[in-house]
């Protein structure tokens, strides 16, 4: 069975300080797709990257930073230097073609203090 | 710009009562998804369509009838509410057909239901 999970219900760091948020996901399938999403207070969910099981080099994007590690099932995200707009609830999700199916975690809230 | 639009963004439900959730895209997107969002567990697939004149079942479909009306509509009914059923409903497209569902899903705002 798939399963994503996300250790860290809640984050609270100050600004400026790197933070790293966590997702351990389990597949038997040797393709599938690792996505993280996140949800602004407003609500909407804003896709942020998709990594497929085939390409485990890391991805940086401005302050944002990736580490897909198969070997631990691991796929966490950085955000350095975090910034208040960061305060958010972002999902890790798990996409597996056997399931035909897009699984989700629990979630990360991070709230980032001013 | 507008992606993908939910109608309505609020609503209350008597127990017993139906109500249809109304999603359209305008990103030429195959694929259409509804999902529900409830507290600590994240966002979970109740129906999804690969393509227009399909559907299929998601993880929890129980309560739940859906209507791919066209590629860009796809709407999903509640016939008989029950106070399970409270929750933030999401829809969402993506690019794909043919029942891969491997590239991004964009999400609507939401539509907060509450039964009472």
């Amino acid at each position: 069975a798939q399963k994503v999970t996300q250790a860290q219900t809640e984050i609270s760091v100050v600004e400026k300080e790197d933070v790293t948020l966590d997702c351990v996901y389990e597949t038997r399938d040797t393709t599938y797709y690792l996505f993280w999403y996140k949800q602004p207070p407003s609500g909407e969910l804003v896709f942020l990257i998709r990594r497929n099981s085939f390409d485990e080099q890391n991805e940086i994007s401005g302050r944002y930073s990736w580490n897909f590690q198969k070997s631990t099932s691991s796929f966490n995200f950085t955000i350095t230097a975090s910034q208040v707009v960061d305060s958010a609830v972002y999902f890790c999700a798990l996409f597996y073609n056997a399931g035909n199916m897009l699984t989700f975690g629990g979630g990360t809230r991070l709230m980032v203090k001013p | 710009n507008a992606g993908v639009t939910q109608t309505p963004k609020f609503q209350v439900l008597k127990t017993g009562q139906s109500m249809t959730l109304q999603c359209a895209q305008d990103m030429n997107h195959n694929s259409m998804y509804w999902y529900r969002q409830d507290p600590g567990m994240g966002l979970r697939l109740i129906y999804y369509s690969a393509s227009e004149g399909t559907t299929d079942k998601g993880e929890v479909p129980n309560g739940y009838n859906v209507s791919r009306l066209n590629k860009r509509e796809f709407s999903l009914r509640l016939e008989s509410a029950a106070p399970s059923q409270t929750s933030v409903y999401f829809c969402a497209s993506s690019e794909e057909g043919g029942g891969s569902r491997n590239q991004p899903q964009h999400f609507g705002d939401g539509t907060r239901l509450s039964i009472l």
